[in-house]
């Protein structure tokens, strides 16, 4: 069974449509994750949700939007999307706020045109 | 802010020399230190974890030991093979995890055989 199940694993759309990337995860855990990982491989936190709330937003442009209806799922909505959203998303979860390991989906490649 | 530096690649060798990826951090507390594995089309995986100074973290024949004096946590490993290469992140965990994980840019390794 995966851990933590992303969809869709890719995604190509144009500029200025609105897409969003679901996450789930059947390990029980109570914290959930949105990384963004750069061209260049750089992985950087976006957002973080404990049992359905909010508790990291990084300085992500109000165009994205996660959505926890409960805490085995993150959603990510993004809006307007622009080209330098182009990137591969990955959500994680931990145990607990802080609990390591995080546990890693398999990411989706999302690829503005 | 906490920040990670790792050297950047892509770094090459050959099956079975010995292999180092340096990393030194800053971190304002006494932060956890892991290195994640992001094999060719998937999620990151925690290979090895230490959570205070002189821990030394072990998983597949990797190893780095937890250094505060010099700051650093070098991955190392006696005898590499072709199915090491991925890219390795080092990444910190600081103020009890409540600001996920920090990670360094990355480095591809890649093994000839």
């Amino acid at each position: 069974d995966t851990a933590v199940s992303q969809t869709p694993k890719y995604l190509v759309t144009q500029m200025g449509n609105d897409k969003s990337i679901k996450c789930e995860q059947n390990l029980g855990h109570d914290t959930m994750y949105w990384y963004k990982q750069d061209s260049k491989k750089f992985l950087k936190i976006m957002f973080s949700y404990n049992n359905k709330e909010l508790i990291i937003n990084e300085t992500v442009p109000n165009r994205f939007s996660p959505k926890s209806p409960d805490k085995a799922h993150l959603n990510l909505h993004i809006n307007s999307l622009e080209l330098g959203d182009s990137a591969v998303y990955f959500c994680a979860s931990s145990l607990r706020v802080g609990g390591q390991p995080q546990h890693f989906g398999d990411g989706t490649r999302l690829s503005i045109l | 802010g906490d920040s990670v530096t790792q050297m950047e690649g892509p770094v090459t060798l050959s099956e079975e020399a010995f292999l180092t990826i340096n990393c030194t951090y800053t971190a304002t507390g006494y932060p956890s230190l892991f290195w994640y594995v992001q094999y060719p089309g998937e999620g990151l995986q925690l290979l090895l974890k230490a959570t205070k100074a002189d821990d030394k973290g072990s998983n597949k024949g990797f190893e780095a030991t937890y250094r505060k004096e010099t700051t650093s946590f070098h991955l190392e490993k006696g005898s590499v093979q072709v199915s090491d290469s991925a890219v390795y992140f080092c990444a910190l965990s600081d103020q009890g995890g409540a600001d996920g994980l920090t990670f360094g840019k990355g480095t591809h390794l890649i093994i000839q055989p």
